[in-house]
């Protein structure tokens, strides 16, 4: 099977511009979450979609927003971009979603400049 | 606030000897964690330890998990270089309804050949 693929794998952006990151997550699996990583605050959880509805959602701005297809694939955008958005965006996905193994795509290096 | 605390923030020791790092969370969880992330790329799933279990073994790698004392250990023992390397533990909450993983700071793990 074809592990999580996320795309681009490396985005530039200026501040006040948005952005819009790609997950594909692993063929048979409905759960994918988005995940934040900083040196500063570590990795936070954004929020977990399945089946199209999101189950959960992380302490994030309204910037941050997500959606996910009837395929599983799922988007996430953020808005009106600020420096403190520098990060890489990792998308995980799961079988159920609970209590199983997330299997991780390499991730999305944001610069904000 | 994390849920998880991993310690020690940083270890480097000599290949071949055996490597322990710890996490601490707050709250009641189902299951625990242990993910493997190497320089700035995604993570890697190594074992999940349900809250019933004390100790689970995978290969070089045992986990313990102390439910009492909220609190687990990674240890991997015969250290390789290519072992060098992020360690995270993950808990879920035990919330009805909580689809999302609570990742801890991180041991930064390095390995001399």
């Amino acid at each position: 099977k074809a592990g999580v693929t996320q795309t681009p794998r490396y985005l530039i952006k200026t501040r006040g511009q948005q952005v819009t990151l790609s997950c594909s997550p692993i063929s048979g699996h409905r759960s994918v979450s988005w995940y934040q990583q900083t040196p500063g605050q570590g990795l936070q959880f954004l929020f977990e979609y399945f089946s199209e509805t999101q189950r959960n959602k992380g302490n994030f701005p309204g910037r941050f927003s997500g959606r996910q297809f009837s395929n599983s694939r799922s988007e996430m955008n953020v808005s009106t971009l600020e420096l403190g958005d520098s990060a890489l965006y990792l998308c995980a996905s799961s079988h159920p979603g609970q209590g199983y193994e997330q299997f991780f795509g390499p991730g999305t290096r944001l610069t904000v400049l | 606030s994390q849920q998880g605390e991993e310690d020690p923030q940083a270890l480097s020791i000599q290949e071949g000897e055996n490597a322990t790092m710890n996490c601490s969370y707050k709250t009641s969880i189902n299951n625990l964690q242990w993910y493997r992330q190497n320089s700035g790329r995604g993570l890697v799933h190594l074992i999940l330890i349900r809250s019933n279990e004390r100790e689970k073994h995978s290969g070089r790698l045992r986990v313990t998990l102390d439910t009492s004392k909220k609190s687990s250990s990674l240890l991997i023992t015969a250290s390789r270089a290519a072992d060098t390397a992020s360690y995270f533990c993950a808990t879920d909450g035990a919330t009805s309804g909580t689809y999302k993983y609570i990742f801890g700071t991180g041991t930064r793990l390095k390995v001399l050949a």
